[in-house]
């Protein structure tokens, strides 16, 4: 049983397009991480947040704790942000999605 | 020093050795967290230290493995009598206080052959 759900696991976009992930879970949590890993392997931490929304540069996360559903949008996407997306929801547990591969074509 | 440091960054060893895996966390930040990526796979959870705590050992997936955190500060992941299955990038990450933004090293990988 898996506990998180990203949405898509794969994406290709062409550069300069609305992108949004998704991000459902079935635990209760106290905050959500969306982490960011590039193709070297290093991690990012993007957002933390426990309700509402946060945004930085072009990148923008919003969370709903009673639909237990959280999203990623990158807008005016661009190659650099091409990477693999991961949603850890922040319970009495640690959790983790399987990511999403975003791929941004020039 | 700005981040997170791990070391060594690359690790071969032969199946049954035992590995020691060093994790220097930011200065000041009170929670540490070691985190395992096999390949192909999502990050899995391993041991999660908090201040002077005890750790919250739920995540590591036998008893050969440890762990310790020294002065609150510097972190050791011990594996003891490694398996192929436990080839993987042991990622390190630390926060200023528990649930705030983590921040990861750039990891170790291992290899057991």
């Amino acid at each position: 049983k898996n506990e998180v759900e990203q949405s898509p696991q794969n994406l290709t976009a062409q550069e300069g397009e609305f992108i949004t992930i998704n991000c459902s879970y079935s635990v209760g949590i106290s905050a959500l991480h969306w982490l960011q890993q590039h193709p070297g392997g290093g991690i990012v931490s993007l957002f933390m947040l426990s309700s509402g929304k946060k945004k930085h540069g072009r990148l923008i996360a919003t969370i709903n704790i009673q639909e237990k559903h959280s999203s990623l949008h990158i807008t005016a996407s661009h190659p650099r942000d091409s990477a693999v997306y991961i949603c850890a929801p922040l319970g009495n547990q640690f959790y983790f999605g399987t990511g999403t591969s975003l791929t941004v074509i020039p | 020093g700005a981040g997170v440091s791990q070391s060594p960054s690359n690790k071969v060893t032969e199946k049954g050795k035992d590995v020691e895996l060093r994790c220097d966390p930011i200065s000041g930040h009170t929670a540490l967290y070691w985190y395992r990526q096999s390949l192909g796979q999502g990050l899995e959870f391993l041991i999660y230290f908090q201040g002077n705590s005890a750790p919250d050992k739920s995540g590591l997936p036998s008893d050969r493995f440890s762990a310790e955190r020294t002065g609150g500060s510097v972190s050791t992941l011990t594996i003891q009598r490694t398996q192929q299955e436990d080839s993987a990038v042991y990622l390190c990450a630390s926060s200023f206080v528990s649930w705030d933004t983590q921040y990861f090293g750039p990891g170790t990988r291992l290899t057991v052959l």
